[in-house]
């Protein structure tokens, strides 16, 4: 009865490879979410979706596209994989109230 | 803009003590507040929120802060820490309507010692 879960959990890859990360939520929130959080631990907005549609895009690479099929869950799709991409990628949700739940993370390495 | 200030990257304190975690914040908008927790390995957990009515909230684990609106802060607090408290907390702001996301502080490493 997991609330916002990620797969995988950990994954290492080689530049220049393509990978994706999936989150689904069973909480029945609106808006789903995709943060990345850095070395030092800095947590930072990537992408929102609100009823499948993308309300917010930050300053990110072209390389990463996210999908979402539907309201449950929001996929993370990264084009040519690039050593600064390595980070922990976490999915969150939340219902119109701003308090939003959290997956557990992916913890991305590229080598 | 929305922006959050954590003073002290780490804090250290006595089992038993005081635990005091300062963020200060900046919003063009009327601001919801959140305190997380981030234990190791592990994902951010909800500790408490500030969403306009008390300014007094509690939270869980012993936790609570006070919103106070003239001093742009909104400080976390627990009477008496315990070893399990040790931890990275992060506390965020979201006031856009049209754009819900969080902008998070840079994190206060809290350590208890025995």
């Amino acid at each position: 009865d997991t609330a916002v879960s990620q797969t995988p959990k950990y994954l290492v890859t080689q530049m220049g490879n393509d990978k994706s990360i999936k989150c689904e939520q069973n909480l029945g929130h609106d808006t789903m979410y995709w943060y990345k959080q850095d070395s030092k631990k800095f947590l930072k907005i990537m992408f929102s979706y609100n009823n499948k549609e993308l309300i917010i895009n930050e300053t990110v690479p072209n390389r990463f596209s996210p999908k979402s099929p539907d309201k449950a869950h929001l996929n993370l799709h990264i084009n040519s994989l690039e050593l600064g991409d390595s980070a922990v990628y976490f999915c969150a949700s939340s219902l119109l109230s701003y308090e939003q739940y959290f997956g557990p993370g992916t913890r991305l390495t590229v080598t | 803009a929305q922006s959050v200030t954590q003073l002290g990257s780490h804090v250290s304190v006595s089992e038993g003590a005081l635990v005091l975690l300062r963020c200060n914040y900046s919003s063009s908008v009327p601001p919801y507040l959140f305190w997380y927790v981030q234990y190791p390995n592990q994902g951010l957990q909800l500790l408490l929120k500030y969403t306009s009515a008390a300014t007094l909230v509690k939270g869980i684990n012993g936790f609570e802060a006070e919103f106070k609106k003239s001093e742009t802060s909104f400080h976390l607090t627990k009477p008496s820490a315990h070893m399990s408290d040790a931890a990275e907390y992060f506390c965020a702001v979201s006031g856009d309507t049209g754009r819900r996301a969080l902008t998070f502080g840079s994190g206060t490493r809290l350590q208890v010692q025995p």
